[in-house]
C-alpha cells in the first residue's frame, strides 16, 4: 500500500533561514507527488507537484522540491523564510492507479518562524 | 475563475441529526474528491466521484455515510444520525478530466463539523 512519511512533525526556524522539510513515499510505480500547505483554518494549496521530467521542480512562493528515486523522497526547500510561510505542510504521494486522483497525505509538518 | 467552494464552512450539528455538506467544482472540473482530517490522525481520502458516478469509495465508513455528484448541481457528502467522533474537517478537491497526469486535485476552504 502506497504511504508517505514526514519525520518531523513541528519545525522551528528564524526568519530569513533555509528551510528543508522531509519527506519519504512509499509507491510501487513512478509516483505522482505533491506537496500543500495548509494555514490555520484554511484548506490546502498547492506548492507543487511532480509528474515526471526534471527532478528538481519549481513552486510558487519560493519553494522548490526535489525527487530522489534512490532515497523515495521529495523534500521540499526554500532559500530564505518569511514570516508569513508559518503554517503546515503536507506531502502527498498519487495513488489509485490512475495517477493524480487519490493522494496519500503524510501526518504534516508545521512549521514555526522566529523573528 | 473561482476555486472550489464549500458549503457552509462551519456546520453544528446534535447527536443523531444529519449533516449535509456541499461542493461545487472549479469551472471545467468533472472530478470530485472528498478527504476527511480528524484531530491526530492528519487528512484521509474518503470518496472519488464523477458526474453520476462513484468511482472509489474505499476510505468511506461502511455506515452513515454517502456522497453523490449529481449531472446537475453540487457534490454533497452526507452523514446520517452524527456522532460526536463525526467532528472533523470536511475537505473537496477537484480536478479536470483528460490524462491521469493533468487531474491535479485543487482543495476547497472545508466545512468544520462539530457534532454537540
Amino acid at each position: 500500500a502506497q504511504s508517505v512519511t514526514q519525520p518531523d512533525i513541528h519545525i522551528t526556524v528564524s526568519e530569513g533561514a533555509s528551510l528543508e522539510l522531509r519527506c519519504n513515499y512509499s509507491y510501487g510505480a513512478t509516483p505522482y507527488l505533491f506537496w500543500y500547505v495548509q494555514s490555520p483554518g484554511q484548506g490546502l494549496q498547492l506548492l507543487l507537484k511532480y509528474f515526471s521530467g526534471d527532478t528538481l521542480v519549481q513552486g510558487i512562493k519560493g519553494f522548490e522540491a526535489e525527487f530522489k528515486r534512490s532515497q523515495s523522497s521529495f523534500n521540499l526547500r526554500k532559500p530564505s523564510v518569511h514570516w508569513s510561510d508559518a503554517a503546515e505542510y503536507f506531502c502527498a504521494v498519487g495513488a489509485g492507479g490512475q495517477g493524480a486522483q487519490k493522494l496519500v497525505f503524510g501526518q504534516g509538518t508545521r512549521l514555526t518562524i522566529n523573528p | 475563475n473561482a476555486g472550489v467552494m464549500q458549503n457552509p464552512r462551519h456546520l453544528v450539528r446534535r447527536r443523531g441529526q444529519e449533516a449535509r455538506l456541499r461542493c461545487s467544482p472549479m469551472k471545467g472540473h468533472s472530478h470530485v474528491y472528498w478527504y476527511r482530517q480528524l484531530p491526530e490522525e492528519g487528512l484521509k481520502f474518503m470518496v472519488y466521484l464523477q458526474k453520476e458516478n462513484i468511482i472509489d469509495e474505499s476510505g468511506m465508513p461502511k455506515e452513515r455515510f454517502s456522497a453523490e455528484f449529481p449531472k446537475e448541481g453540487p457534490s454533497i457528502l452526507r452523514i446520517q444520525q452524527v456522532v460526536r467522533g463525526d467532528s472533523a474537517a470536511y475537505f473537496c478537491a477537484s480536478s479536470p478530466p483528460g490524462l491521469a497526469g493533468n487531474r491535479v486535485p485543487y482543495f476547497g476552504p472545508g466545512t468544520r463539523l462539530t457534532v454537540l
